[in-house]
């Protein structure tokens, strides 16, 4: 149980297009979901926390017009990289938080196997 | 400032011999202390977490770890591994705000390859 995918696992794409990335929670409801990036050989970095049916919190520093977040389920949140530049050539990973979970001491978190996001 | 960082990227150990990965963090706040495993294009797993209680925490796949707070750390031992434990670990914090709340969020250390060979 608590499975987490991730679509697409890979994408390759030009310049100033859009990419959207998948994240869904296949065996329980999510009420928050996290997006991730991971540079390589450094840390995940938090971007985003997102919350299902509200506007996502952004971490200091990720442009949300940028990094555009929508939670319309409990099981989906999506990811749109919006215009594309070979910077944000990255990895990017979510999580989701099970519904029902709140507050200290439970911060369970089930993680997708990540997008490699290529833009050339 | 509030940071986690995981001394050693890289840790060769031949299979059956003990490992240790090492994890330290910087805070003025009570934390929640976890170790994740990724395996090879798969998704983080959690190996154990450290919320309060007893210091000595024990995980799955005969992992453990102890949270020190004088030093700050929390440690990932294991006294025997094995070719399947290679992968990634990684050390993550949560860092509390006043009262003992937060909301879940992660702070990682930059990862450590073990590579445990025959």
């Amino acid at each position: 149980g608590a499975v987490v995918s991730q679509h697409p696992s890979w994408v390759i794409c030009k310049s100033g297009t859009s990419v959207k990335i998948e994240c869904r929670s296949l065996d329980f409801q999510a009420t928050t979901m996290f997006w991730y990036r991971q540079f390589p050989k450094q840390s995940l970095m938090l971007m985003a926390t997102s919350n299902e049916g509200s506007k996502a919190t952004y971490e200091q520093g990720v442009e949300k017009d940028k990094f555009l977040i929508n939670h319309a389920s409990l099981t989906l949140s999506t990811l749109t990289v919006t215009s594309a530049h070979p910077e944000d050539s990255s990895f990017y990973i979510c999580s989701a938080r099970p519904r029902g979970v709140v507050g200290p001491p439970s911060y369970e978190q089930y993680f997708g196997p990540g997008t490699r996001l290529t833009v050339t | 400032a509030q940071s986690v960082t995981q001394l050693d990227s890289q840790v060769p150990v031949f299979e059956e011999a003990p490992v240790e990965l090492r994890c330290n963090y910087s805070s003025s706040v009570s934390v929640y202390l976890f170790w994740y495993v990724q395996y090879p294009n798969q998704g983080l797993q959690l190996l154990l977490k450290y919320l309060s209680g007893s210091t000595l925490v024990k995980g799955i796949n005969g992992f453990e770890a102890e949270f020190n707070k004088s030093q700050t750390s929390f440690h990932l031992r294991k006294p025997s591994v094995h070719i399947s434990d290679t992968a990634e670990y990684f050390c993550a914090v949560t860092f509390l705000g006043a009262g003992g709340t937060s909301y879940g969020k992660l702070t990682f250390g930059q990862g450590t390859i073990l590579t445990v060979h025959p």
